[in-house]
Formats: C-alpha cells, structure tokens, sequence
C-alpha cells in the first residue's frame, strides 16, 4: 500500500523568499505522485504531477518538484513567494492512473509580507 | 479537463436525515471517486462510483452509510445516511478522464449535522 508523509503541517514564508514543501512517500511499486492546492472554500487545484517522466517537474503558478528515488522524496519548492500562494498544499500518490488517491495531511502555507 | 458541478454547496442537517449530494460532469468520464475532508484534516477516499454496478468502498467505508449511485458516465451520487455530527466534513467528487491524465475535483459539499 501507498502512502505519504508531509513534514510541517504549518509553514510560514516571507514574500519572495524559497517555498519548500517537503512530502517522502512510502509504495511498493513505482509511483504517481502529485501535488495539489486548495484555496479557501474551493476544491483541489493539480499543481505537477510526476509520472516516471522526467524527475524534475514543472508545474503551474511556478511551481516543481523533484523526484528523488534514493530519498523517497518528492518536495515542492517556488523560488520566490506570493501572497496569493497562501493555501493549504497537499501530496498525494497513487499506484495506477486511474486517481485513486492517497493523501498527505497538508501543510498549510502563510506568506507574510 | 472536466467541469465539475456538485450540489448543493452547503447545507445544514438534523441528526438522524440523510443527505444525498450530486456530481455532474459536463464530458464522459473513466472514472469516478468520492472523498470526505473532515475538519482540520486531509482527504480520505470513500468509494470508486462504478457506472450501472455497486461502488467499490474502501475500508472503513460502508453501502449502508455512504450509498453511491452512477448511473451514467456524468453523473454519480453519494448518500450520506442516518447521519451523526461526526458525519460533518467537506464531500469532494473527483473524475478521471482518460488514462494517464490527473484527477479533477469538484468544488465540494459543505456538510454540518447538528
């Protein structure tokens, strides 16, 4: 069975400065990975999604992520902060195609200014 | 991509009612999921809504509680039964597409039981 780890369930980041999320996942098989955010009061919005492509994936609203086998990791980062990045960030995995997915806890970002 | 429309958004229920939700797509759809976000927390996955047979549940995660009808490639419900306040929680829908592509999700349904 699949399943992910998020290290901080809160993260709090100047404006402009490097957003790291970080997410290890734990599957027997090799994996889909993903990362999706949701603004308050909506749904989950796909930000990348790795798919034994390449290992460094770009993603929407400048966003990638970096799979990394030997770490079982697949951490999120953005180089520079907006205010209109502050959501809660979720990584999930799944053994197939199909959306089956299993769930991180979040973690939940604040962007001061 | 899919455009996803669930109904109703929100709703407030006495203890005891049952709530059915609806997800519509506006395109065909392989496949189709329901989650529950309780307060606070992450999403779990309830069942894989299977067109014209039983959803498969997950564990922890009964027909008799979470009844789920699809009848078609666009459509599904999910019935929350004879519910509790532990029954409060975000109801997500979620569609597959085709092969290989990501999982849309609706907007959600916004459920307190009181």
């Amino acid at each position: 069975a699949q399943s992910v780890t998020q290290l901080g369930s809160h993260v709090s980041v100047s404006e402009g400065a490097l957003v790291l999320l970080r997410c290890n996942y734990s599957s027997s098989v090799p994996p889909y990975l993903f990362w999706y955010v949701q603004y308050p009061n909506q749904g989950l919005q796909l930000l990348l999604k790795y798919t034994s492509a390449a290992t460094l994936v770009k993603g929407i609203n400048g966003f990638e992520a970096e799979f990394k086998k030997s770490e079982t990791s697949f951490h999120l980062t953005k180089p520079s902060a907006h205010m209109s990045d502050a959501a809660e960030y979720f990584c999930a995995v799944s053994d197939g195609p199909w959306g089956k997915l299993q769930f991180g806890a979040g973690t939940q970002v604040v962007v001061t200014p | 991509s899919a455009v996803i429309s669930q109904k109703p958004s929100r709703d407030i229920c006495q203890r005891g009612t049952s709530l059915t939700i609806q997800c519509q797509v506006d395109s065909q759809v392989t496949m189709m999921f329901w989650y529950r976000q309780q307060p606070g927390q992450s999403l779990t996955l309830i069942a894989t809504a299977n067109q014209g047979s039983e959803a498969t549940y997950e564990s922890g995660f009964v027909i008799d509680k979470f009844p789920i009808s699809r009848p078609n490639l666009t459509f599904s419900t999910l019935t929350v039964s004879n519910m509790s306040p532990e029954d409060s929680s975000i109801y997500l829908c979620s569609v597959v597409t085709d092969l290989n592509t990501e999982a849309f999700f609706g907007q959600g349904t916004r459920l307190t039981v009181v």
